[in-house]
């Protein structure tokens, strides 16, 4: 099993440009989220999804659109890239009945805005 | 609402020292502490967790106890190794998300 997948692994984009970060999960995992990791402010949610078809806003959402077509696939997109968006952007997921519980993480997409 | 209060770092320490990083919270209800560890350029692993009230979670000779009354989840090894070096982030569950901490940064000296 690879876990949590996130693509790409770096990044720099130009402020107004379009980007989405792809998050893979082969453990049938219910449920899926997006992050950013931003010194000294911990992880913040941005977006979740509670299954297929389904997403809700986090505590940041603002800038950020996602989609979830797929169990396995969680998008994370940016419309308009601004240089607040640069952070390390952390995906997760955890397994039916677990929503609560353990999350897994992929390793990190760094996105840098100039 | 639901936050996280952990001790600020960096903290740096010498192998086989005693290492405690404290951690409170406040929410509604009663919700699942957590404990998750961050290697240089890796993502978050869960290190350990509780469930319920005076619960002690362990690993990798880590200890944590839910502890109701002073709402906290505070971390302590016995004797630290220069692997254990690593950021640290205490978080609670709530309704299918988690809220973390800031983090604290440990480097352990050999």
């Amino acid at each position: 099993n690879a876990g949590v997948t996130q693509t790409p692994k770096f990044r720099v984009l130009k402020t107004g440009q379009s980007m989405t970060l792809l998050c893979a999960q082969d453990m049938n995992h219910e449920y899926m989220y997006w992050y950013r990791q931003d010194p000294g402010m911990g992880l913040r949610l941005i977006h979740y999804s509670v299954g297929e078809g389904t997403t809700a806003k986090g505590e940041v959402p603002d800038g950020y659109n996602v989609s979830r077509l797929k169990k396995q696939n969680f998008l994370l997109g940016l419309e308009s890239a601004a240089p607040s968006q640069t952070s390390v952007y952390f995906c997760a997921s955890s397994p039916p009945g677990q929503g609560e519980e353990t999350q897994y993480f992929g390793p990190g997409t760094r996105l840098l805005v100039l | 609402g639901n936050s996280v209060t952990q001790m600020e770092g960096p903290v740096t320490l010498s192998e086989e020292a005693f290492l405690t990083i404290n951690c409170t919270y406040t929410a509604t209800g009663y919700p699942s502490l957590f404990w998750y560890v961050q290697y240089p350029g890796e993502g978050l692993q869960l290190l350990l967790k509780a469930t319920k009230a005076d619960d002690k979670g362990s690993n990798k000779g880590f200890e944590a106890t839910y502890r109701k009354e002073t709402t906290s989840f505070h971390l302590e090894k016995g004797s630290v190794q220069v692997s254990d070096s690593a950021v640290y982030f205490c978080a609670l569950s709530n309704d299918y998300k988690l809220s973390f901490g800031a983090g604290t940064t440990v480097t352990v000296r050999a």
